[in-house]
């Protein structure tokens, strides 16, 4: 069975802290992973992918991921955040089956 | 990257009447698009899968009467909501993958329609 977990609906960090939100995943096959992020009242925007060629991903924006099998983790992280940061954030996992699995979604709030 | 065109991007309609939203993948082929509906504050549900030619396949617990689905082509699919109600006022988002890609293709999504049933 596949699913994707995200931990935490909210996440308040100040302007130029760490961003981190969690994501676990379950697959009974190799994953590929995906975070996509959406500003209000538009759709989901691709921040990264995982496809196995590199377990540290780096996608837009100065957001990066980390694969790590033994966890069953993919989280994502920002070194420093910005006010434009601030919108919903969701993980995903895709199965041979062409489709995706989403996460519910972690609200990412930058406090200036 | 690809593009997925979703439209329109808001749409305002009185109970009973029917909208359609229409979804295109505007430079790639999609032999498969995903209708999706978002609540306020909530992850995407998978309303339906649309196949080309074919009968789109729905979740359990959508009512393939209530919102229709055609793919007629392979850059165009497009969900009627019957007989609206002001409980069909959502998010409406939809997405495709390159027919020509493989499993670690990402899904290109449309802007989304947020529908309002008045």
């Amino acid at each position: 069975a596949q699913s994707v977990t995200q931990l935490g609906s909210h996440v308040s960090v100040s302007e130029g802290a760490l961003v981190l939100l969690r994501c676990n995943y379950s697959s009974s096959v190799p994953p590929y992973l995906f975070w996509y992020v959406q500003y209000p009242n538009q759709g989901l925007q691709l921040l990264l992918k995982y496809t196995s060629a590199a377990t540290l991903v780096k996608g837009i924006n100065g957001f990066e991921a980390e694969f790590k099998k033994s966890e069953t983790s993919f989280h994502l992280t920002k070194p420093s955040a910005h006010m434009s940061d601030a919108a919903e954030y969701f993980c995903a996992l895709a199965n041979t089956g062409n489709q995706f699995y989403f996460g519910t979604g972690t609200s990412l709030t930058v406090i200036p | 990257g690809a593009v997925v065109s979703q439209h329109p991007s808001w749409v305002i309609c009185k109970s009973g009447t029917s909208v359609k939203i229409e979804c295109r993948s505007l430079d790639f082929q999609a032999t498969t698009m995903f209708w999706y509906r978002q609540f306020p504050k909530q992850s995407l549900m998978l309303m339906a899968t649309s196949n080309e030619g074919s009968k789109a396949t729905y979740e359990q617990g959508v009512e393939k009467d209530k919102f229709l689905i055609n793919h007629a082509s392979l850059t165009l699919s497009t969900l009627t909501v019957t007989s609206a109600h002001p409980e069909d006022s959502s998010f409406y988002i939809c997405s495709a993958r390159d027919a020509g890609g493989n499993q670690n293709t990402e899904a290109f999504f449309g802007q989304g329609t947020r529908l309002t049933v008045v």
